[in-house]
């Protein structure tokens, strides 16, 4: 069956950077794109971006340039989202989500929660 | 930036039909999944490609859109069925977005 695992979540502060891991399993990884999207305390879903899982190449939002990094291990099945430069305003979950063949995100990880306080 | 515009908050009496409206100018080229999520949980997709629902959510899930605003009706709304609906789509650009989302309410 079709899983994304996240690393755990953390705690730092600002100024710092922070890599979040989404390891896949049960289906070919190249095959489908991986979105990142994010979604502080109380607040709706934000698209972040997207990552071409086949040739590396990333998509990001018009709020999510800059400081975002998506990247892939190409000798497995793992994405990858490095914030650098942490806000207290970065502090939310952030989400690795699959888009299906029919465009759409079908599944989800589980969640990362980012605290960025001083 | 392109946007998805849905009302904050619909509340409906249980077993009334419950619609959640999502506006934006490219919806007539691009198509409009809708996605449950409940308190501490993570996103469900009920609605895909404008009207097409996935076998595992109730029939009483429908979705259906025209020129610049799509609808996701639930009919004969259930106390599980509270949670907030994001409306998703794309711009011209390929860019993704998710509305505001709209908090359904079934008292």
């Amino acid at each position: 069956q079709v899983q994304l695992v996240q690393s755990g979540s953390e705690v730092k502060t600002p100024g710092a950077a922070v890599k979040i891991s989404c390891k896949a399993s049960g289906y070919s990884f190249r095959n489908y794109a991986m979105n990142w999207v994010r979604q502080a305390p109380g607040q709706g879903l934000e698209w972040m971006g997207w990552i071409n899982t086949d040739t590396g190449n990333p998509t990001y939002g018009q709020d999510f340039t800059g400081r975002f990094v998506f990247s892939l291990d190409w000798s497995g099945t793992t994405a990858y989202l490095q914030i650098n430069d942490l806000k207290a305003a970065d502090t939310a979950v952030y989400r690795c989500a699959r888009e299906g063949l029919d465009s759409y995100i079908d599944y989800w990880g589980q969640g990362t929660l980012i605290s960025v306080s001083s | 930036s392109y946007e998805l515009t849905q009302p904050p908050s619909v509340s409906v009496p249980p077993g009334q039909a419950a619609r959640i409206t999502c506006s934006g100018d490219a919806l007539p080229k691009k198509y409009v999944y809708w996605y449950q999520q409940k308190s501490g949980q993570t996103p469900v997709v009920v609605i895909y490609q404008d009207s097409k629902r996935p076998s595992e959510i109730p029939e009483r899930f429908s979705g259906s859109s025209s020129g610049t605003v799509a609808s996701l009706t639930i009919s004969g709304a259930r106390v599980e069925d509270e949670a907030v609906y994001y409306c998703y789509s794309s711009d011209t650009n390929g860019h993704r977005v998710f509305g505001g989302g709209t908090k359904l309410t079934v008292l």
